[in-house]
């Protein structure tokens, strides 16, 4: 039973281009949405995130919209780079007895072309 | 240079033989947490951690341990690794519990 549902699983988007990743969640404990950037060979890295309490976050070319009562949020990449392909996750936060349990979203592979 | 450190980046073993990767982070953070990333199925969390001595199970816990009796230090442990263990672990930490994860680079597992 995966919590957090992501879309698509890859993503073919041009140069300046937009690209958009969905995810769902059900657990409405969920408190804290980041996303994630992979790179081949690295871990994952923190690219932003966002809380229940804001609809919008924009950091850069990189926006995360946030629809509470629709249990969804979303990733756009404005003006799509080479640099920026890579694997996006979402994940969604809920506190646990030791911190923050975590779930992520199956991922998705974007591929800019130039 | 701030950084969460595994050890080792590849391993390979046989079924039943115990084995320890170990991770380290040098930021004195609180909360720290371990991975194991599959294809399709993004990351799951095998086990997570607050501060010294303070653990609890994530998603996937079942097959291994681990320990946190120092505040930089997280091994996980499989006592008796099977094939169904192979998979890519990332050890995280965090230096609040509202604040994102640092992930160290990795260990690839293949247990035959």
């Amino acid at each position: 039973q995966q919590q957090v549902k992501q879309s698509p699983q890859s993503l073919i988007v041009q140069k300046g281009g937009i690209s958009i990743i969905n995810c769902a969640y059900e657990n409405t404990a969920f408190d804290y949405f980041p996303w994630y950037q992979q790179f081949p060979g690295k871990g994952p890295a923190l690219l932003i995130a966002i809380r229940p309490d804001v609809s919008e976050k924009k950091e850069g070319r990189f926006t995360i919209s946030f629809n509470k009562s629709a249990k969804q949020f979303s990733l756009h990449i404005m003006d799509s780079q080479p640099g920026d392909s890579a694997t996006y996750f979402c994940a969604a936060s809920s506190r646990g007895a030791a911190g923050n349990k975590l779930t992520f979203g199956g991922g998705t592979r974007v591929l800019v072309k130039p | 240079e701030a950084q969460v450190t595994q050890n080792p980046r590849y391993l390979i073993t046989v079924t039943g033989k115990k084995l320890t990767v170990t991770c380290s982070q040098n930021m004195n953070h609180e909360y720290m947490s371990w991975y194991r990333q599959d294809p399709g199925l993004g990351l799951r969390q095998i086990y997570y951690s607050m501060n010294v001595e303070v653990t609890d199970k994530g998603d996937v816990p079942e097959g291994y341990k681990v320990s946190r009796k120092e505040k930089r230090n997280f091994p996980l442990i499989l006592e008796s690794p099977s094939p169904n263990q192979t998979s890519l672990y990332f050890c995280a930490s965090s230096l609040t519990s509202d604040y994102g994860y640092t992930f160290g680079s990795g260990t690839r597992l293949t247990v035959v």
